[in-house]
């Protein structure tokens, strides 16, 4: 089972409202990812966790607040969010983060209003 | 940094004809990775083929199949037999063999290729 689950897959959201973005898998990977993908763009690495740690933060604005509660469940906590942010927002897994395939889920489409 | 280059914004080709779209890689690593990632217009990245760097066979995935040039840092995707479900966008990527720092995972996309398949 190579599969990531994403939800909600589309989320339109105010300025002022707080939401999140679910991703789970359930392949034992321990390395997961979050990306924010625009149209026609390749992804672009947001956050990167290993064994439940914040690995990588890519200079993400804070209103973009990463939780990995355990293993298999990586959450995108949005707040205050702009417009700009509307986007494919990407959730991926890896055994490692040394070990080389990533496995997509199908996405969250964010629409900030 | 590693980059990776797609100099084909745009392609097209003949159902169950052949289509070849192109990959070139900066790095001065000797172990890395080489994957083709596929996303059609339900969104969800699909790995579509990997090639180790050590090994010099190139990889081959049913239609799908790269020929690989190291020392030319190219990496080339043939899809044969083309369908129309192979409409996509198809972004090559770059991994760190190696990985330290800040390229712990870490995939390096090109801007990709847009494969129109028609009837």
């Amino acid at each position: 089972d190579t599969e990531v689950t994403q939800t909600p897959k589309h989320l339109v959201m105010g300025m002022t409202n707080k939401k999140s973005l679910k991703c789970e898998q359930h392949m034992g990977h321990r390395a997961m990812y979050w990306y924010k993908q625009k149209a026609k763009k390749p992804p672009e690495l947001m956050f990167v966790y290993s064994y439940e740690k914040l690995s990588i933060n890519e200079s993400v604005p804070s209103r973009f607040s990463p939780e990995c509660p355990n293993s298999s469940l990586l959450n995108l906590h949005l707040h205050a969010l702009q417009p700009e942010d509307s986007a494919l927002y990407l959730c991926a897994s890896s055994q490692g983060l040394a070990v080389y395939e990533q496995y997509f889920g199908p996405g969250t489409r964010l629409t900030v209003t | 940094a590693q980059t990776v280059t797609q100099s084909q914004p745009e392609m097209s080709v003949q159902e169950a004809e052949t289509v070849t779209l192109s990959c070139t890689y900066d790095t001065s690593e000797s172990d890395y990775y080489l994957f083709w990632y596929k996303q059609p217009p339900s969104r969800q990245m699909i790995l579509v083929i990997r090639q180790e760097a050590y090994k010099q066979q190139n990889a081959t995935e049913n239609r799908f199949s790269v020929n690989f040039q190291k020392a030319a840092k190219s990496f080339s995707l043939k899809i044969s037999d083309s369908q129309l479900g192979d409409a996509a966008m198809y972004f090559c990527a770059y991994r760190s063999g190696e990985p330290r720092g800040s390229t712990l995972g870490r995939l390096y996309f090109g801007r990709g290729t847009q494969l129109t398949v028609w009837p």
